[in-house]
């Protein structure tokens, strides 16, 4: 077996600032994902990673950097907060092919002042 | 426009009724999965089911890929059921998949 961790749990930011978030997996997975979802609504991609040094942008990239320092890592920047932005962030990663299971990790909860 | 569409949006059921939640799509789907989200936000795949029928535990789902469709029954429904239920297609081979806004089930004791 093996776990998803995001850090931190909650975020807390000012509007303009620059805020970033981390996942750790320790499944050895290929590919690493980050989803955005907003309250009452499904999952949306933000960026996906199918190897380490690799970015594939979603739908929903603008506004957003994002990092794959190493296999086991992936980083997501928000480049400039929006006030009263409020949403959860959330890490997955599975093996990679079409058939394959994404695992989630249990979200970075971010609300901008 | 949405490419994942779920209804209904919420279900109220009391303990020991059976479930039916539908997904339907507007795109071909290589794969199509069903996501159980807990109350306290974490997420788990609960099957893939991109053509056919499959049964896992009390959970049925079939899929008709041409009708681009997809239902989840859930049989005897217990409180610990209850949670938001997603269904998510990918449109490619690389397992980057779009969500639908969920169904919002609640089981009453």
């Amino acid at each position: 077996g093996g776990i998803i961790t995001q850090t931190p749990k909650f975020l807390i930011g000012q509007e303009g600032q620059k805020l970033t978030l981390k996942c750790q997996q320790n499944f050895n997975h290929d590919t690493m994902y980050w989803y955005r979802q907003d309250s009452g609504k499904g999952l949306r991609l933000i960026y996906y990673s199918i190897t380490e040094n690799d970015l594939q942008k979603g739908d929903l990239s603008e506004g957003y950097d994002a990092s794959r320092e190493k296999k086991s890592s992936f980083s997501l920047t928000v480049t400039s907060a929006q006030k009263n932005e409020m949403a959860v962030f959330l890490c997955a990663s599975s093996i990679g092919g079409s058939q394959d299971t994404q695992y989630f990790g249990p979200g970075t909860r971010l609300l901008v002042l | 426009g949405q490419q994942v569409q779920q209804s209904p949006a919420s279900l109220v059921l009391q303990e020991g009724e059976n479930a039916e939640l539908q997904c339907n799509f507007s795109s071909t789907a290589t794969q199509l999965q069903w996501f159980y989200q807990s109350p306290g936000g974490s997420l788990v795949s609960l099957l893939s089911n991109p053509s056919g029928t499959k049964h896992t535990g009390r959970l049925t789902s079939t899929t008709v890929t041409k009708e681009r469709r997809s239902s989840l029954h859930i049989s005897s429904s217990q409180t610990t059921d209850s949670g938001t239920y997603l269904c998510a297609i990918d449109r490619s081979n690389y397992n980057v998949l779009y969500f639908g806004s969920g169904t919002k089930l609640t089981v009453e004791p």
